[in-house]
């Protein structure tokens, strides 16, 4: 079946360092979705990408979806320990019925 | 506007225990869902739910049962509890379609010893 994996599993920068997270997935994908979980939080929805090659930023985030739409990536510019937490993708399933979440991965910023 | 609402937050079942997590959801959302997150593994799907009636089977559905009675309560029920179903549960909603943002509750705790 389909899978979704992410690279790193953990990051630990300096703050004021950059960050790059990695999904990847065995098939195509629709659209991607990312997700922040801070520590001991829950999963908060940051944004979607539907369009091959799209590229969205928010502040000091930039998402990218691949253009075969088979990856996608997650880049912090200058972390602040704000940052920390655990970041999520997710993708539709081939049947299209449900999300298929990345294993995550876990960015640590020391101050 | 309180959003997605799990109860309890944390629980501590002996194995062959049931028990029931709650959720409830005040958006109007037509789609729920349950998750499992175990350290290292991400979210799993157990059931989900496209409308007040409905259920259907995700990832890891087997030992868990859910029942959607009203639109905006999603019941996950544990029959006879395994240490295996120790982790943290998820409840989510969305609009129509899974393409839709999720949006997550708190999370119940739970350990079965």
């Amino acid at each position: 079946g389909q899978q979704v994996m992410q690279i790193p599993q953990y990051q630990h920068v300096q703050e004021g360092e950059d960050f790059t997270t990695y999904c990847n997935s065995s098939t195509t994908l629709s659209n991607i979705q990312w997700y922040k979980q801070r520590p001991g939080g829950h999963p908060v929805f940051l944004i979607q990408l539907v369009k091959s090659g799209e590229v969205k930023k928010q502040k000091r985030l930039t998402f990218q979806f691949g253009e075969a739409k088979k990856n996608s990536s997650l880049h912090i510019t200058a972390t602040q320990t704000t940052d920390v937490g655990t970041y999520f993708c997710a993708g539709p399933s081939n049947a299209g019925n449900m999300l298929t979440f990345g294993g995550g991965t876990r960015l640590m910023v020391k101050p | 506007n309180a959003g997605v609402t799990q109860t309890p937050k944390f629980r501590v079942l002996k194995t062959g225990q049931s028990m029931t997590l709650l959720c409830a959801q005040d958006m109007n959302h037509e789609y729920m869902y349950w998750y499992r997150q175990d350290p290292g593994m991400g979210l799993r799907l157990i059931h989900y739910s496209v409308g007040e009636g409905t259920t259907a089977k995700g990832e890891v559905p087997d030992g868990y049962n859910v029942s959607r009675l009203k639109k905006q309560n999603f019941l996950l029920g544990l029959e006879s509890a395994a240490p295996s179903q120790t982790s943290v549960y998820f409840c989510a909603s969305s609009y129509v379609g899974i393409m839709q943002p999720q949006h997550f509750g708190d999370g119940t705790r739970l350990s079965i010893l």
